[in-house]
């Protein structure tokens, strides 16, 4: 079983939808959790951290659920600029904290 | 803001050849990072550092090694390059939990 596990999609939806990403983690210990966006033939850069009280960011919401390890993100009224693959990662303990990376969800907005 | 700069874009290698891939920040980080990207796999971990001239084997360190001789400067190495080599190559610096990637390197090996 893979450490983080996420839908791969390919998720398209008409602009103005809401999206929601669910992403399952197996090591209990992990610590800390985030979503990243990356698009096409670029680096995975930061949307926002996930915190155990839900936390959002304008269109964005991310939500932990410790007790079943799952992770989700919503994103509400999508845009056409929301089109990229969505990665979940965890941090587990360790030295160097190293991300573990989920495979990607990919988002397609449709006009 | 933060500056992750691998050396090469685009690199095109033959297999047995010993390949040099160079990742350099600006902000004093300490702790660095290698990973590839393949379609279907996400990203792995290959190797990473906690200080200079520290090294740990990520979940896939076999066929490559890493250097860390300064703070700024981690180095990933193909000590005999082979197909199944060829990938995206990302490396990423990090304080904390606030980690920096770099544009990535597409490696091929023909």
């Amino acid at each position: 079983r893979k450490e983080v596990e996420q839908d791969p999609g390919p998720f398209n939806v008409p602009e103005g939808a809401t999206v929601a990403f669910n992403c399952t983690y197996s090591n209990s210990a992990s610590q800390s959790f985030f979503w990243y966006r990356q698009d096409c033939r670029k680096e995975p850069k930061l949307l926002m951290s996930v915190y155990s009280s839900g936390n959002e960011d304008g269109r964005f919401t991310a939500q932990l659920n410790r007790a079943s390890q799952y992770i989700s993100l919503l994103i509400r009224d999508s845009k056409l600029s929301d089109s990229a693959t969505y990665l979940c990662v965890v941090i587990s303990s360790g030295s160097a904290r190293q991300l573990t990376f989920g495979s990607g969800t990919q988002l397609t907005v449709l006009p | 803001d933060v500056k992750v700069t691998q050396s090469s874009r685009y690199l095109v290698k033959r297999t047995g050849e010993k390949v040099f891939l160079e990742c350099v920040q600006d902000m004093d980080h300490e702790n660095m990072f290698w990973y590839r990207q393949d379609p279907g796999l996400g990203l792995r971990l290959i190797y990473f550092s906690y200080d200079v001239k520290m090294k740990e084997k990520g979940d896939i360190p076999e066929g490559y090694s890493v250097s860390r001789e300064k703070k700024e400067r981690f180095s990933l190495i193909l000590e005999s390059a082979s197909t199944n080599q060829t990938s995206m190559y990302l490396c990423a610096s990090s304080l904390e939990d606030g980690y920096t990637f770099g544009s990535g390197t597409r490696l091929t090996v023909v």
